[in-house]
């Protein structure tokens, strides 16, 4: 079974803090990704990861930066936190497709639930 | 930019009932894949649709993808508590990867 696993349930913290939010898969996944999910937006991807040291910004990247220095792990840093973080953030990978081939289902961790006070 | 929009955002149902999610689309989409969270939980996977006009079926789950690719539907027969979630679709676009934008999703209680 895969597994995508990230550091902390449930996270506190104070505004213009650094925070950093960990996750690390365990299936040799190319492909990694974080959302944020708020009531009624659904899942927003702030950025992916296709490769170890690549990314790509997603739809809502501001506020935010991201680090892949191995396959397995995938940070996301909020360089000063401020309220409108406090979110649930969601991380998740898959396989990547070879050249014209179909994509490959995301797997999720169980998310951090993010507050910033 | 690309959007995809979710209906309807709510939905109760008496157990036993039937339930449709609709998807709409911007623009014209590489597959789709369809998701379930759970209350308290993360997204699962449920299927992924990638040709016009398709349809799949997992038992009382049915699944179906346009003609023009632009919009996708999930429809449960006789629902049951199980089914209690959010069923989000994500719509894929390529441009030399793959790209996904979720929609809203619809939250789905079922009344025993």
């Amino acid at each position: 079974d895969v597994k995508v696993t990230q550091s902390s349930r449930y996270l506190v913290k104070r505004t213009g803090e650094k925070v950093f939010l960990e996750c690390v898969q365990d299936m040799d996944h190319e492909n990694m990704f974080w959302y944020r999910q708020d009531p009624g937006l659904g899942l927003r991807l702030i950025y992916f990861s296709y490769d170890v040291k690549m990314k790509e910004k997603g739809d809502i990247p501001e506020g935010y930066s991201v680090s892949r220095e191995k396959k397995e792990r995938f940070s996301l840093i909020l360089e000063s936190a401020s309220t409108n973080q406090t979110s649930m953030y969601l991380c998740a990978s898959s396989l990547s497709p070879g050249l014209g081939a179909i994509s490959y289902e995301q797997y999720f961790g169980p998310g951090t639930r993010l507050t910033v006070t | 930019g690309q959007q995809v929009m979710q209906i309807p955002q709510y939905q109760h149902v008496q157990e036993g009932e039937d339930f449709t999610t609709y998807c709409n689309s911007s623009t014209t989409l590489s597959n789709i894949q369809w998701y379930k969270q759970r209350p308290g939980g993360h997204p699962v996977f449920l299927i992924q649709l990638v040709k016009s006009g398709e349809v799949k079926k997992q038992k009382r789950l049915t699944f179906q993808f346009g003609e023009a690719k632009k919009n996708s539907s999930l429809h449960i027969t006789a629902t049951q508590t199980t089914d209690v979630g959010t069923y989000f679709c994500a719509g894929a676009t390529y441009s030399g990867t793959y790209k996904y934008i979720f929609g809203t999703g619809t939250r789905l209680k079922v009344l025993a």
